[in-house]
C-alpha cells in the first residue's frame, strides 16, 4: 500500500538554526498537510497545501515556518530560527482530494524534532 | 468551538475482551470522522472514518464506530482485543476545511 514517507526520523537542531523536514507524499496526491504533535499534547494542525500554494494555516504557523513543494515528489517544512518549543514530532499527510470528500488524510511515521 | 473529546486517557482490558473507546465531538457543520491508531515509533495509522450514510462503519483489524448525531459521539469498538491492539487511538473530525481536529487519545493497554 502507498505510504507517505518522512525524512529524517529524528532531527536534533541548535536553538536559532534552520531546520527542513521532509515529506514524500503518496504520489498521486494533490493535497497536503503538515501537523505537530509536542510530547504528552493532541495532534495539531499546522497548514494545508495545494495547487502550490496554502490553502489553510493555523495560528502555530507564524512567519518562522514556511512550506514549499520543490519539485514533483517533495513536500517540505522549514522553520527558520527554532526555538525550543518547536520541539515535537512533526507529521506530514497527504490526501487524493481536499475538505468535503470522502477521501481521508494519509499520515507518514514523523519526524522527531529535538531543540537544544 | 470546534473539538473532540477522549475521556479516557488510559484503558486496560483483557486479551480477548471486548473494547470500547469513547468520543465525543463538537462541530459546527456536518463532521467527518475519524479513528487513527498510532503505535509506539510510527506514524498515524487511519482505522476507519465515516463520511455519511449507514451510521456503523468498519474498519482495519477488526474494528467498527457507529456514529450517534444525536449524542455526538463516534464510539470505537471491538468484540475481542488482541495483544497487538496495544497503541494510543485518536479520535479526529474535519469535514469544511482542510484541519482535522484530533483528540488527546486514548492509550490502551492489553493484558494476556
Amino acid at each position: 500500500e502507498p505510504e507517505v514517507t518522512q525524512t529524517p526520523s529524528h532531527q536534533v537542531t541548535q536553538m536559532g538554526q534552520e531546520v527542513i523536514l521532509r515529506c514524500v507524499p503518496i504520489s498521486n496526491h494533490l493535497y497536503f498537510y503538515w501537523y505537530r504533535q509536542i510530547l504528552g499534547q493532541k495532534v495539531e494542525f499546522l497548514v494545508s497545501f495545494y495547487n502550490n500554494e496554502i490553502s489553510e494555516k493555523s495560528e502555530i504557523f507564524d512567519d518562522q515556518f514556511s512550506v514549499e513543494r520543490p519539485d514533483g515528489s517533495n513536500f517540505t517544512l522549514k522553520i527558520r530560527s527554532t526555538k525550543l518549543e518547536d520541539s515535537a514530532m512533526y507529521f506530514c499527510a497527504s490526501s487524493a482530494q481536499g475538505a468535503r470528500s470522502n477521501q481521508p488524510q494519509h499520515f507518514g511515521d514523523g519526524t522527531r524534532l529535538s531543540i537544544l | 468551538a470546534q473539538s473532540v473529546t477522549q475521556p479516557d486517557i488510559h484503558i486496560t482490558v483483557s486479551e480477548g475482551a471486548s473494547l470500547e473507546l469513547r468520543c465525543n465531538y463538537s462541530y459546527g457543520a456536518t463532521p467527518y470522522l475519524f479513528w487513527y491508531v498510532q503505535s509506539p515509533g510510527q506514524g498515524l495509522q487511519l482505522l476507519l472514518k465515516y463520511f455519511s450514510g449507514d451510521t456503523l462503519v468498519q474498519g482495519i483489524k477488526g474494528f467498527e464506530a457507529e456514529f450517534k448525531r444525536s449524542q455526538s459521539s463516534f464510539n470505537l469498538r471491538k468484540p475481542s482485543v488482541h495483544w497487538s491492539d496495544a497503541a494510543e487511538y485518536f479520535c479526529a473530525v474535519g469535514g469544511d476545511t482542510d484541519k482535522l481536529i484530533f483528540g488527546t487519545g486514548t492509550r490502551l493497554q492489553v493484558f494476556p
